[in-house]
């Protein structure tokens, strides 16, 4: 049984580089979303799509964020001109469609991200 | 999505019962109440959920006030694994959007 994988697990970069993350959902699983989480703190929604579409986009998920799903299977989440600020663990979750919001949501391990 | 409080933190001891509380005083009556939890080095994962009626599943139960203004996790018999934060979670069960909206939840430490 393979759950949600997310790539790479850590990832160091200088401020103002360009960054990608990838997401491998669960492979029946057709929502995909991806969270941001801070120390301390409870992960924050950033995006969400069903199947190649891109459905919800936080306020958060500013210009600098882009995030694609081209065939409703894997997921990129690209940060560009990257900022200290942006340092973070970014999360990547899927669940079926069926059974609205009550399906479960299930997570990778995430990716954690250092801005120097 | 409505708002709910939790202790920051909680201490227990292994082989003992824990109840987790968390307040939601203005929960609607479409609202189901969530909870998922994140151990140490790790996304969250889905615990248990409920509307009215207290559920019970292998993981834990849950138990919901009357007035549906608070709700218990309660973990029968913790264990050193179930060390983690908790975080409960309302969901609007017509209007609701796909996303979770995380508190900060309440950190349980285990001690052998």
């Amino acid at each position: 049984d393979t759950g949600v994988s997310q790539n790479p697990r850590h990832k160091i970069t200088k401020r103002g580089q360009n960054v990608t993350f990838r997401c491998d959902p669960i492979s029946e699983h057709n929502r995909l979303y991806w969270y941001r989480q801070t120390l301390g703190q409870g992960p924050e929604f950033l995006t969400y799509f069903q199947n190649e579409a891109q459905l919800e986009k936080s306020r958060l998920l500013s210009d600098r964020f882009s995030a694609e799903r081209p065939k409703g299977s894997f997921s990129t989440l690209e940060i560009q001109r990257t900022e200290q600020g942006d340092s973070a663990m970014y999360l990547c979750a899927s669940s079926p469609s069926s059974g609205g919001i009550h399906n479960e949501q299930f997570f990778g391990p995430g990716t954690r991200l250092t801005v120097l | 999505d409505a708002k709910t409080t939790q202790p920051n933190s909680m201490e227990s001891n292994e082989e003992e019962p824990v109840h987790l509380p968390c307040n939601h005083s203005t929960i609607s009556g479409t609202d189901y109440i969530h909870w998922y939890r994140q151990l140490p080095s790790q996304g969250p994962e889905y615990v248990i959920h409920g509307l009215t009626s207290n559920v019970n599943n292998r993981m834990a139960s849950l138990a919901i006030a009357e007035d549906r203004k608070s709700s218990t996790l309660i973990l029968h018999r913790a264990t050193l694994r179930d060390a983690a934060v908790y975080y409960c979670i309302l969901r609007d069960g017509v209007q609701g959007a796909q996303k979770l909206v995380f508190g900060q939840g309440t950190r349980l430490t285990i001690n052998p």
